[in-house]
């Protein structure tokens, strides 16, 4: 049974399309997030949500837009890519209890051309 | 800002070898210590979740320990095997606040 999932696990794409990123998690938690790793494979947070309620917005381009629409779902909506979101984006979902200890998705690479 | 940093970036190590590395964090206002274990083309996975200062979490052969006052955490591998080679993040929380700050990692190669 796979806790966090996303899809698609690659996606390639052009310049300027517009794309979405889904996840789910069937762990019964109440925080899901976005990270994105860098070009240096850091994990940077993105987002967060909580009973879907955005509850962390880092400094990301208004061209990506989160959506849940419900606890157990939290998507990532990129308009008007460019080459530089290509990039490995995970999504991970957390409890309290533990210390918001993450469980990740497999990622999705994607990239644009 | 907050910085959490990852020493050394990389580390080869024989097969039977012990190792460790660090983890260093602001002290202030300190809630959490993850540490999670990256294979290349997976995704990480949770090794230990520390909170109280001297905390020491074991699992088979890898331990942590943690030091709140002073900001640091070291992992340790004990009779290092192939499997062991992967990336290992440390994580910080602080205030009870859900969003974790990752360092950039210590990737572990280990030889036979």
């Amino acid at each position: 049974d796979t806790a966090v999932s996303q899809t698609p696990k690659y996606l390639v794409t052009q310049m300027g399309n517009d794309k979405s990123i889904k996840c789910e998690q069937n762990l019964g938690h109440d925080t899901m997030y976005w990270y994105k790793q860098d070009s240096k494979k850091f994990l940077k947070i993105m987002f967060s949500y909580n009973n879907k309620e955005l509850i962390i917005n880092e400094t990301v381009p208004n061209r990506f837009s989160p959506k849940s629409p419900d606890k157990a779902h939290l998507n990532l909506h990129i308009n008007s890519l460019e080459l530089g979101d290509s990039a490995v984006y995970f999504c991970a979902s957390s409890q309290l209890n533990r210390a918001y200890e993450q469980y990740f998705g497999p990622g999705t690479r994607l990239t644009v051309t | 800002i907050l910085n959490v940093e990852q020493s050394p970036q990389s580390l080869h190590v024989q097969e039977g070898d012990s190792t460790n590395f660090t983890c260093s964090f602001p002290s202030s206002n300190f809630y959490a210590l993850h540490w999670y274990r990256w294979e290349t083309a997976k995704s990480p996975e949770a090794l230990f979740v520390m909170t109280l200062n001297g905390d020491e979490k074991k699992k088979g052969r890898i331990s942590a320990t943690l030091n709140t006052k002073e900001g640091y955490s070291y992992l340790y591998i004990k009779g290092s095997q192939p499997e062991d080679s992967a990336t290992y993040l440390c994580a910080f929380n602080r205030a009870a606040g859900n969003k974790l700050t990752f360092g950039g990692g210590t990737r572990v190669l280990v030889k036979p």
